[in-house]
């Protein structure tokens, strides 16, 4: 099975940096995603790390670390709109199943 | 146009009803998924399909059953809806040629039962 644990609630303020971790327990590892996710609304792709390190994209970064089990998800100069749930998933096996975690409720306050 | 369309879009109904939701995609995605989404539980997976011959079961399937009519149309049905089956249904497609398997959303159907 498939065990993914990440923080159930976060508080930032704007214009603050905040990191979101996310553990996880899996054999047959491909990658991880992270996905935002708006209250009432649809997913939608973040990121995916496939190898160890950090990927930049803009004010969001995601870091992997395979041999620890370990993600985070860094946002920078928060805004009001980065108010989400931020969902961790993991890849794993040859049809690369998709598990996702039970998500991050960020609230980014003034 | 969105990608990955959900019919209908909020329900409710009563205990022992027949109910179906549809989901039709233009990205031309052979596969395709259903979720629901509880407070506190997350996303979990009721049934996913990789072609249109391709049906397999989720982590939680019993109490439903999908049809998967065409590339472009997932259908999820409740044979006799519960009061624990009120949640937001999502409908996912992905792409098996890009490897990586980015799952892209549809808009949710929240789903209630009296």
């Amino acid at each position: 099975g498939q065990n993914i644990d990440q923080p159930t609630e976060m508080t930032a303020t704007e214009g603050a940096i905040v990191q979101i971790n996310c553990t996880y327990q899996t054999s047959g590892f491909n990658g991880l995603f992270w996905y935002q996710q708006h209250a009432g609304e649809a997913p939608t792709f973040l990121s995916y790390n496939v190898l160890d390190g950090l990927e930049e994209k803009g004010r969001f970064s995601s870091f992997l670390s395979r041999s620890k089990g370990y993600s985070y998800l860094l946002l920078k100069e928060l805004q009001m709109k980065d108010s989400a749930s931020y969902l961790c998933a993991v890849s794993s096996g040859g049809y690369q199943k998709v598990t996702f975690g039970t998500g991050t409720k960020l609230q980014v306050i003034p | 146009d969105a990608d990955v369309t959900q019919t209908p879009r909020n329900r409710i109904t009563k205990t022992g009803k027949r109910i179906m939701l549809e989901c039709s995609q233009t990205k031309g995605h052979d596969r395709m998924y259903w979720y629901r989404q509880d407070p506190g539980l997350g996303l979990r997976l009721i049934y996913y399909s990789f072609d249109v011959k391709d049906i397999n079961k989720g982590e939680i399937s019993d109490g439903y059953s999908v049809s998967r009519q065409a590339q472009a149309k997932f259908s999820l049905s409740l044979e006799s809806a519960i009061p624990n089956q009120t949640a937001l249904y999502f409908c996912a497609t992905s792409d098996s040629g890009t490897g990586l398997n980015e799952q892209f959303f549809g808009p949710g159907t929240r789903l209630t039962v009296l």
